[in-house]
């Protein structure tokens, strides 16, 4: 069973410019989830996609974006890059009912 | 609005001691509660979970979780802890569409020593 897979590990970008960070969810699991994680801190929920729509947004501005495709793998855009976006982004998928997350290792943005 | 406060930033314990990491928690509902764990550089995975029923909880690792209704907690616990624990540690409460929209806690760090 293939596991919740993030690319790429880390990354580098300037305030002003865009990213985009990629993921791809875990073998027949249909939600998938983003989180941000400052250094010292615990994930925060950004947004969830379910069946390729949003379904839940947590406190974060719209220049937070997102895509789930067909296959279940997924995006997380994010415009216009403010220093306090440094942080580790957490990638999460899950199957329905009430089966947990499980999380990938994650991208490690740094913005300067 | 829902929240998670693990009292204890840091703990240190020695190895073969026990071990209890705090978590309350505010939610206007019945809750779905989660433990996880995360090493330095990689994600969360998940120890255990409560959903309904039996209010104490097995996990992977030897964990357990105790839900306490009445105080809003759900303390992990652990009756020898291995060199190998040593981790960051979040309690977690699920909210939202499915209850996957999760809230986490900020943490505790949990040095073990020999």
């Amino acid at each position: 069973e293939t596991g919740v897979t993030q690319s790429p590990t880390h990354l580098i970008k300037t305030r002003g410019q865009q990213v985009t960070l990629r993921c791809s969810s875990q073998s027949g699991h249909n939600t998938v989830s983003w989180y941000q994680q400052a250094l010292g801190q615990g994930p925060q929920f950004i947004f969830q996609y379910y069946r390729e729509e949003e379904n839940g947004r947590g406190n974060f501005p719209p220049r937070f974006s997102g895509l789930q495709f067909p296959n279940y793998s997924s995006e997380l855009n994010v415009n216009a890059l403010e220093l306090d976006d440094s942080a580790l982004y957490l990638c999460a998928s899950s199957a329905t009912g009430d089966s947990p997350l499980h999380f990938g290792n994650g991208t490690r943005l740094t913005v300067t | 609005a829902q929240s998670v406060t693990q009292p204890d930033i840091h703990i240190t314990v020695s190895e073969g001691a026990s071990l209890e990491l705090r978590c309350n928690y505010s939610y206007g509902a019945t809750p779905y509660l989660f433990w996880y764990v995360q090493s330095p550089g990689q994600g969360l995975q998940l120890l255990l979970k409560y959903f309904s029923g039996d209010t104490l909880v097995q996990g992977i690792k030897g964990f357990e979780a105790e839900f306490k209704r009445s105080q809003s907690s759900f303390n992990l616990r652990k009756p020898s802890v291995h060199w190998s624990d040593a981790a960051e540690y979040f309690c977690a409460v699920g909210v939202g569409t499915g209850r996957r929209a999760l809230t986490f806690g900020s943490g505790t760090r949990l040095q073990v020593q020999p």
